[in-house]
């Protein structure tokens, strides 16, 4: 399997633009996680999704970030309007159950300027 | 708010010595806990202990929790340059019959040839 598998690697953008970060999990694994990463606050988790359906989307810091996974293959981050506070490692991962261990993609690295 | 700190935030030694790296946490609805190496990109799964007093070993790494006084500690003996990186520790919650995982911030481990 090649892993957790994220689309773009990197992405530069001007504030006010509309951001769309993918992510294909591991087949096979019913969660699927969202972090963001900065050098402030470490990793948090954003949302995530059991089966395709959001669980628990407590972590999304404001209406700007929005989570779509339209099936077990695929989901996407999208940020609309993004702003330059944005700017962190977004990362993918996916688990078989949540107390088994997460794969985690390479990340985006989003800049937002 | 469940908590899950770090210490020490970053750590730098030579080759050769033993390090200690700390995690303590406060949650409702512990499941497990992990820990996790990151080097430049991708967290990458290290160890996940469940029960008290078990210690965990891989090679030169070892791993142990304390579900009383609710820390687990990771051991690495004869440091390598291959060591250096930044250590994550995430405590797995149980949230409403799903589970999710809370990271701390990290200890950013140097070793110096």
């Amino acid at each position: 399997d090649a892993g957790v598998i994220q689309s773009p690697r990197h992405e530069v953008t001007e504030m006010g633009q509309e951001v769309t970060l993918r992510c294909k999990p591991i087949s096979g694994h019913d969660y699927l996680f969202w972090y963001r990463q900065t050098m402030m606050r470490g990793l948090e988790l954003l949302i995530y999704f059991n089966n395709n359906v959001p669980i628990d989307d407590s972590g999304m810091p404001e209406d700007r970030f929005s989570a779509k996974m339209p099936n077990a293959s695929f989901s996407t981050l999208k940020i609309q309007p993004s702003e330059p506070r944005d700017s962190a490692v977004y990362f993918c991962a996916s688990s078989l159950g949540v107390t088994s261990k997460a794969f985690f993609g390479q990340g985006t690295r989003l800049t937002v300027v | 708010e469940d908590k899950v700190v770090q210490s020490p935030l970053s750590l730098v030694v030579h080759e050769g010595d033993t390090v200690t790296l700390n995690c303590s946490y406060e949650v409702t609805n512990f499941r497990s806990l992990l820990w996790y190496k990151q080097e430049k990109k991708a967290p990458t799964f290290l160890f996940m202990l469940t029960s008290s007093g078990i210690e965990k070993k891989s090679g030169r790494l070892s791993s142990i929790l304390d579900k009383k006084e609710l820390f687990s500690i990771l051991n690495i003996t004869a440091t390598q340059t291959g060591d250096s990186a930044v250590y994550l520790c995430a405590v797995s919650i149980s949230n409403f019959g799903n589970e999710k995982l809370t990271f701390g911030t990290g200890t950013r481990l140097t070793i110096i040839p």
